[in-house]
């Protein structure tokens, strides 16, 4: 059964940060990663997509990675922005989407 | 990306009563569409997928005679809630599947007092 883990549960930064949030899943046997945005009260936003067979994907500020191998995924977040303030999920997709608990960032002005 | 709508966004009823969630795929002939369901301060789970024109298929633990989910069209599914109880007080979400990814519907509060 698929476990997906994301530390930490919150972090709180001040804006212009570099900042890390990290994933981890039991069953490397994915065909993909995902990252999403929820904003409270809010549906989810994709913000990146890996397939099993990529390392890595970049969109604007935010690149993240992928290693099947260690059951890990990365999400860095370059210069943050207040407007960065979300929580962020992780999703392992095998037989179904298998969500993390999130990170609850907060970036302060 | 597809353009995925719930409706309502929020609703309060009473115990005993039953509730339809609306799942709308708006630019986009969804086959497939998931319903989840999310605590607060937990992640996501997924409860049941629904295919246009057949039965829905339901995780292991969730009542398929409480969760009444129709996939009549290629643009809507309902999840109708029966005899809601405090407990079911949650917030539902639906997808649709892409060709690579799924795209997320903004939720719908249900709060049962």
């Amino acid at each position: 059964k698929q476990e997906v883990t994301q530390i930490p549960a919150a972090l709180s930064v001040p804006e212009g940060e570099n900042l890390v949030l990290n994933c981890s899943f039991t069953d490397s046997a994915i065909y993909n990663l995902q990252w999403f945005r929820q904003d409270p009260g809010k549906g989810l936003t994709s913000l990146l997509l890996i397939q099993s067979s990529q390392r890595e994907q970049t969109s604007g500020r935010l690149n993240a990675s992928l290693d099947k191998s260690s059951g890990r995924s990365t999400l860095y977040i370059a210069a943050s922005q207040p407007g960065d303030s979300a929580t962020y999920l992780c999703a392992g997709l095998a037989e179904k989407l298998v969500f993390g608990k999130g990170t609850k960032l907060t970036v302060n002005p | 990306g597809a353009v995925v709508s719930q409706h309502p966004s929020r609703v309060i009823c009473k115990s005993g009563t039953s509730v339809k969630i609306e799942c709308r795929s708006l630019d986009f002939q969804a086959t497939t569409m998931f319903w989840y369901r999310q605590f607060p301060k937990q992640s996501l789970m997924l409860m049941a997928t629904s295919n246009e024109g057949s039965k829905a298929t339901y995780e292991q633990g969730v009542e398929k005679d409480k969760f009444l989910i129709n996939h009549a069209s290629l643009t809507l599914s309902t999840l109708t809630v029966t005899s809601a109880h405090p407990e079911d007080s949650s917030f539902y979400i639906c997808s649709v599947q892409g060709q690579e990814t799924q795209y997320f519907g903004p939720g719908t509060r249900l709060l049962v007092l």
